[in-house]
């Protein structure tokens, strides 16, 4: 298993442009979420999936946008990029979703907005 | 609000002793472990289930006070491998507006550990 996988891991994006940032995990996890992490920061929450087609904001979900049409993909949509997006971004997976499940983290985008 | 961590950062030497502290102002239902080298995803350790509960992992053990609303981590004759920043990970269930409920991760402050020679 590889199991959660995101691309790209860097990119540098221009003010104003878009970019969709992938997470595919291949364990049959139902639950997915994408976490953000400033420099020297923890993790805050964006969007999270608790099943294909089902979806919901986290913390800080504005400025993003998600989708979850299988199980395995749950892409991040950046649509107009603002320097406060400079964060390195990471998608987990978790089985059932429930307080005692352990997430798994994919390797992270570390994302640029000059 | 996120869980405090104590020290916020902390230089041993090999073979030497640390314990990194994660206090929470919320009540604790469950207290995961991290660690995250630099430049990598967290990485996950342990978690601890209910009051009292220690686990250990190799020479990384913690304990969970859920009266204090508190957890610790204990490393022993830390070695090299030791070193990157350890965050905590308070689980609490979420209702959404849409998924019902599901469990998210609220990261502590964070504590960064070197081990040196």
């Amino acid at each position: 298993n590889a199991g959660v996988t995101q691309t790209p891991k860097f990119r540098i994006l221009k003010i104003g442009q878009s970019m969709t940032l992938q997470c595919t995990q291949d364990m049959n996890h139902n639950y997915m979420y994408w976490y953000r992490q400033d420099p020297g920061m923890g993790l805050k929450l964006i969007y999270y999936s608790v099943g294909a087609g089902i979806t919901d904001k986290g913390e800080v979900p504005n400025g993003y946008n998600v989708s979850r049409s299988t199980t395995e993909d749950f892409p991040l949509r950046l649509e107009l990029a603002a320097p406060s997006q400079t964060s390195v971004y990471f998608c987990a997976s978790v089985t059932r979703g429930r307080v005692a499940d352990t997430q798994y983290f994919g390797p992270g985008t570390r994302l640029t907005v000059l | 609000q996120q869980p405090v961590q104590s020290p916020q950062a902390v230089i041993l030497r090999e073979g030497e002793d640390a314990v990194i502290n994660c206090s929470s102002s919320k009540a604790l239902y469950s207290v995961h472990w991290y660690r995250q080298k630099h430049g990598e995803a967290p990485v996950f350790l342990m978690i601890l289930l209910k009051g009292g509960e220690q686990k250990g992992h190799e020479k990384i053990s913690a304990s969970f006070n859920e009266k204090k609303q508190q957890s610790s981590l204990y490393l022993t004759a830390s070695q090299l491998s030791y070193s990157g920043t350890y965050f905590c990970g308070a689980s609490t269930a979420i209702r959404g507006r849409v998924t019902g409920t599901a469990s998210k991760l609220t990261f502590g402050t964070g504590t960064r550990l070197q081990v040196t020679l």
